[in-house]
């Protein structure tokens, strides 16, 4: 059973530009959570989503920042008109349901230049 | 969200045992405890969590204090591969969300 995919690991940007980042759960999990960590700093919690529905989006910024988890297909994370600030590491995280563990990819390490 | 407060490092001997305190004297009712662990470069990683009774896998043991106001986890004997990060989390039942805080830094010495 492989764990959870995300893709890119790694993704330059220039400012202005559009960042898509991917999100492939584990199988049969429904649940999937996206969280940013700067550099030496913990994770900070973004979104929160089952399939086809957002339900807890607290901690994404108003602007730029998207999120989605369609009926088939990954969770995408999307970040409009990149800035310097939104260099970091992305990683997402999946559950069979709201108990138990998640389980985390390997992260997206987004530069913005 | 409630929060936890752990120290900020801690040194242990190869494969002595390990004990990660965390405090969350603010902790509700519904609340899990989760601990993951973060490796350079890597992806937060499950470790254990637990409602109000010790649990035990095969990577550690969690121990629950009667009052829920603190835990500890405990690495049976540490690695070097065991240095890294660890985070206690307080998951709430109603937002099922993970609150990361600072986590511990964990060194192995050889």
């Amino acid at each position: 059973n492989a764990g959870v995919m995300q893709n890119p690991r790694h993704l330059v940007r220039r400012r202005g530009q559009e960042a898509r980042l991917r999100c492939s759960p584990m199988k049969g999990h429904s649940h999937v959570y996206w969280y940013r960590q700067l550099p030496e700093e913990g994770l900070k919690f973004m979104v929160y989503l089952q399939k086809e529905n957002i339900i807890d989006e607290s901690g994404m910024p108003k602007e730029r920042f998207s999120a989605e988890f369609p009926k088939e297909g990954p969770s995408i994370l999307r970040i409009q008109q990149v800035v310097r600030g939104d260099s970091a590491a992305y990683f997402c995280a999946s559950s069979p349901g709201p108990l138990g563990g998640a389980f985390f990819g390997q992260g997206t390490r987004l530069t913005v230049v | 969200d409630a929060k936890t407060t752990q120290p900020n490092s801690m040194e242990s001997n190869e494969e002595e045992p390990v004990h990660l305190p965390c405090n969350h004297s603010t902790i509700s009712g519904t609340d899990y405890i989760h601990w993951y662990r973060q490796l350079p470069s890597q992806g937060p990683e499950y470790v254990i969590h637990g409602l109000t009774s010790n649990v035990n896998n095969r990577m550690a043991s969690l121990a629950i204090a009667e009052d829920r106001k603190s835990s500890t986890l405990i690495l049976h004997r540490a690695t070097l591969r065991d240095a890294a990060v660890y985070y206690c989390i307080l998951r709430d039942t109603r937002t099922y969300k993970y609150i990361f805080g600072t986590g511990t830094r964990l060194k192995v010495l050889a």
